[in-house]
């Protein structure tokens, strides 16, 4: 156990709707990270935040959004979902900005219909 | 573009035996390397980093090697155990610290 959570666990939605998985780092930890693993893709690195401000963005697509909270919990907020939206969502949190391991959750897995 | 790849998709290996799994990057840029194990219906698990300032760091049945002049780094796993069954991954800390990671290799441990 990583001490990362992240709810829901399954996720089954259709087309075109908005989701929001959630993410609660490690107690003590302030950096929270937003990834994507899919089959063709592999893991895709989609934003961090630190202490509340976004500090990096990767390839997160303009449908989706996120946000840090005061208790550093964090959200991914996913809208006008497409098929290809489909996958696995990892939560990771470090205690620092970026030099120190990365602890990832168990995932919420995504199926748009 | 800048990228890290691994140089097998699969690798089977008999229980007791060492294991070798290997990765390739692009950007001499990168400065930290990570290994991380996936186990089936898990998060990637932090296995072992390695700087580049070193080219050997050694764990626990695990070492990393880093070859700054081909840009390549492997991680061997020493007697390999069914437990070590699992898709591997090899990340590079890019831009803004966030990790870029190559597409995984799973290893299957045989008895």
């Amino acid at each position: 156990d990583s001490g990362v959570t992240q709810t829901p666990k399954h996720l089954i939605t259709a087309t075109g709707q908005r989701v929001t998985l959630r993410c609660s780092p490690r107690s003590g930890d302030l950096s929270v990270y937003w990834y994507q693993q899919s089959l063709d893709q592999g893991l895709q690195f989609l934003i961090q935040y630190y202490n509340g401000e976004e500090r990096a963005k990767g390839n997160i697509l303009e449908r989706f959004s996120a946000q840090q909270f005061p208790d550093l919990h964090s959200e991914l907020n996913l809208s006008s979902l497409e098929l290809g939206d489909s996958a696995l969502y990892f939560c990771a949190s470090s205690v620092d900005g970026g030099q120190g391991e990365q602890y990832f959750g168990p995932g919420t897995r995504l199926t748009v219909t | 573009g800048e990228s890290v790849g691994l140089h097998l998709p699969t690798l089977s290996v008999q229980e007791g035996d060492n294991s070798i799994i290997n990765c390739a990057y692009s950007n001499s840029a990168s400065d930290y390397f990570i290994w991380y194990k996936q186990e089936s219906g898990k998060g990637p698990q932090f296995i072992i980093d390695i700087r580049s300032n070193m080219d050997k760091r050694q764990g626990q049945r695990v070492t990393v090697l880093l070859n700054k002049t081909v840009k390549h780094l492997s991680l061997q796993i020493a007697a390999t155990q069914p437990g070590d069954s699992a898709v591997y991954f090899c990340a590079e800390k890019g831009p803004g610290y966030a990790l870029n990671f190559g597409k995984g290799t799973s290893l299957l441990v045989t008895p």
